[in-house]
């Protein structure tokens, strides 16, 4: 059973350039989240997906950042005219069920992006 | 302010050692998590505690929720240089069952 699948692993952009971030989530999960990990920081929670709907956008900065989860294909995390505080690593998990006190997400290895 | 607090930050011991590693909040958790890093991977789920005062034990490793369910502590019996790591707690707050809030980690070192 293929976990958590992000792609790509490094991702390498000059400021005002875009990054897309994939992520696949676990088979039989349709719950995903976004985290991102800033050098030297904790993971921060971005965003929270099913398919087809943003259930959660809060941790997500308002401008230059979106996401969604079609119906068909992963997820993608796009972020817009990059700048070199973008630089971190971003984390994707899924879940089977969203709400329940036993909601244990599973995180795939991240994608790093470094900012030129 | 970190919502939830680790410690210790770093830790460096002999193999063979025990540890222990804290993780506190003034805050209730609806559940709280372990995971450990490697350096270019992402967070691996070690465990789940879901009742206040619940204890979990993964072979060597002993993981208790505390009665409140506001703190959690991880103890690692005869410390092995395969438990290098960073090792994360994270949890929901009971308004949120999914937002996961993380603890800024303990990185453990088990010198041979």
């Amino acid at each position: 059973n293929a976990g958590v699948m992000q792609n790509p692993r490094h991702l390498v952009r000059r400021r005002g350039q875009e990054a897309r971030l994939r992520c696949s989530p676990m088979k039989g999960h349709s719950h995903v989240y976004w985290y991102r990990q800033l050098p030297e920081e904790g993971l921060k929670f971005m965003v929270y997906l099913q398919k087809e709907n943003i259930i959660d956008e809060s941790g997500m900065p308002k401008e230059r950042f979106s996401a969604e989860f079609p119906k068909e294909g992963p997820s993608i995390l796009r972020i817009q005219q990059v700048v070199r505080g973008d630089s971190a690593a971003y984390f994707c998990a899924s879940s089977q069920l969203p709400s329940s006190s036993y909601n244990e997400q599973f995180f795939g290895p991240g994608t790093r992006l470094t900012v030129l | 302010t970190q919502l939830l607090e680790q410690s210790p930050q770093f830790l460096s011991i002999q193999e063979g050692e025990n540890l222990t590693v804290y993780c506190n909040s003034s805050s209730v958790f609806s559940s709280l998590q372990w995971y450990r890093q490697e350096p270019g991977e992402g967070p691996v789920l070690l465990v789940t505690v879901v009742t206040g005062g619940e204890v979990k034990k993964l072979k060597r490793l002993t993981f208790q929720f505390g009665d409140a369910r506001k703190d959690s502590s991880l103890h690692i019996t005869a410390a092995q240089t395969g438990d290098t790591g960073l090792y994360l707690c994270a949890g929901p707050l009971m308004d949120s069952s999914y937002k996961l809030i993380f603890g800024s980690g303990t990185r453990l070192l088990v010198r041979p």
